[in-house]
């Protein structure tokens, strides 16, 4: 049972526009919403986050938007540069989980000069 | 640079050997958390330590084991491999528990002939 899912496997954009990254979920449980950008043989860096008393965070050209009822977030990123191309993955946990995340699967941005 | 210490990077080995690998948390950070990323499953929470005990466990086999010590780093003790142990396996630490990002090392390859 996957309770958090990135439908898009892989995203193109042009440099300078925006990139809206989704992500879903389905345990209502889940109180607190990161994203992270993962580069080939690294690990996953932490990029932003949302606990679910917002709707929104931001930070510099990062946006985190949270819509509850919808059980749905999206990152948009403005403008998008080439070194953004990465996979993105959404992720999510809750207090009684002593915090362990439960990822989506991935999405590749690729961002085109 | 996370801050948080895999090692080593790479490790090939046998079916029915045992390997440890190894993780440093990121200075200050009590918890510390396994990951396992294989192709068909994705990111999976594996098991967390916060101050030297165990707090959470995820989807770890029984042949798996781990363990952080009074230093805070911790390890995680494969045993009894299998072909389908041939993974990514990342570790995260946070400062605690709460609304805190988790931040990743670079993870060990685990390679099994």
């Amino acid at each position: 049972d996957q309770q958090v899912k990135q439908n898009s496997p892989s995203l193109s954009v042009q440099e300078g526009r925006i990139s809206i990254l989704n992500c879903d979920y389905t345990n209502s449980m889940f109180d607190y919403f990161l994203w992270y950008k993962k580069y080939p043989a690294e690990g996953p860096t932490f990029l932003i986050s949302i606990s679910s008393i917002k709707d929104k965070n931001e930070d510099g050209r990062f946006t985190v938007f949270l819509n509850k009822s919808a059980k749905h977030l999206s990152l948009h990123i403005v403008p998008s540069q080439p070194g953004d191309s990465a996979v993105y993955f959404c992720a999510a946990t809750f207090s009684g989980s002593a915090r362990q995340l439960t990822f989506g699967s991935g999405t590749q941005l690729t961002v085109l000069p | 640079d996370s801050g948080v210490t895999q090692t080593p990077k790479h490790l090939i080995t046998a079916t029915g050997q045992r390997v440890t690998l190894r993780c440093s948390p990121r200075s200050g950070d009590l918890s510390v958390y396994w990951y396992q990323q294989s192709l068909d499953q994705g990111l999976q929470f594996l098991i967390q330590y916060y101050n030297g005990e165990e707090r959470a466990k995820g989807n770890i086999l029984e042949r798996f084991s781990a363990q952080q010590f009074p230093d805070l780093h911790s390890e995680l003790n494969l045993s009894s491999l299998e072909l389908g142990d041939s993974a990514l396996y990342f570790c995260a630490s946070s400062v605690g528990d709460r609304y805190q990002p988790q931040h990743f090392g670079d993870g060990t390859r685990l390679s099994i002939l």
